[in-house]
C-alpha cells in the first residue's frame, strides 16, 4: 500500500462550486499532516497544516481522521487562481507526499 | 520575506558528467532537505541534513549523491556522474523543526541530463 494516496484527478469545477479532496495514508504514526499546493513547474507551497479538530483557513477547512487515516480538503466558492496541484503530505521528520491532486476551475 | 534560494534554475549537463546544485536556506533554519520531482511523478525525499551531517536518506539517495554545508549559508547536492534518470526538478527546503512546522522549498533547479 502506497504511503500516501490521492485521487490524481482532474476535477474540473465551475468557479464559485464547492470541491472536495479525500487523501489516505498507510503509516498510523505519522504526527504531521499538511495540504501543500503545487502550481505547475513549481516548488510546493503550504497551503494549510491539518490537525485532528479539524481547521478553517478562509474558503479551505482541512480535516484529519486519525481512525480512519484519513485527510480531506474542503474548496468553498472556488476561483480561478484555485487552478492547481493539492498535494497530501505527511511529515514524519521529512515530508512524504501524495501524487497530487490537480483541480481546474473554470469560467 | 525569508525565501529559500537555488541556483541554477536550469542546468543542462550530459551523462557522466558531474553536477553541483546550491541552495540558500533562510537563515535561522537547522533542518535542510533536498527532494526531487521527476516530471509528472510526485515529490520524493533524497535527505535531510542537520547539524552538519545527514540525518536520513532515502534509497534513491544513493553513492553518486553527496551533500555539504560548505560555510555558513550554502547547503549543496552534488550528483557525481548523473545519468538520464537523474533528469528531474531538484527542490532545497529548509525548517526550524524536522516536524510539526512548515518547511520552506526553493524555487527548484531543473537537471535535464542528455
Amino acid at each position: 500500500r502506497k504511503e500516501v494516496e490521492q485521487d490524481p484527478g482532474p476535477f474540473n469545477v465551475p468557479e464559485g462550486a464547492t470541491v472536495a479532496f479525500n487523501c489516505t495514508y498507510s503509516n498510523s504514526a505519522s504526527q504531521s499532516f499538511f495540504w501543500y499546493r503545487q502550481d505547475c513547474r513549481k516548488e510546493p507551497k503550504l497551503l494549510m497544516s491539518v490537525y485532528s479538530s479539524g481547521n478553517e483557513d478562509g474558503r479551505f477547512t482541512a480535516q484529519l481522521n486519525r481512525a480512519s487515516q484519513y485527510i480531506s480538503l474542503l474548496i468553498r466558492d472556488s476561483k480561478l487562481s484555485d487552478s492547481a496541484t493539492y498535494l497530501c503530505v505527511l511529515n514524519t521528520d521529512k515530508l512524504i507526499f501524495g501524487t497530487g491532486t490537480r483541480l481546474q476551475v473554470f469560467p | 520575506e525569508p525565501e529559500v534560494t537555488q541556483t541554477p534554475s536550469h542546468q543542462v549537463t550530459q551523462m557522466g558528467q558531474e553536477v553541483i546544485l546550491r541552495c540558500v536556506p533562510i537563515s535561522n533554519h537547522l533542518y535542510f532537505y533536498w527532494y526531487r520531482q521527476i516530471l509528472g511523478q510526485k515529490v520524493e525525499f533524497l535527505v535531510s541534513f542537520y547539524n552538519n551531517e545527514i540525518s536520513e536518506k532515502s534509497e534513491i539517495f544513493d553513492d553518486q549523491f553527496s551533500v555539504e554545508r560548505p560555510d555558513g549559508s550554502n547547503f549543496t547536492l552534488k550528483i557525481r556522474s548523473t545519468k538520464l534518470e537523474d533528469s528531474a526538478m531538484y527542490f532545497c527546503a529548509s525548517s526550524v523543526f524536522p516536524s510539526d512546522t512548515e518547511a520552506f522549498f526553493g524555487q527548484g533547479t531543473r537537471l535535464t541530463v542528455v
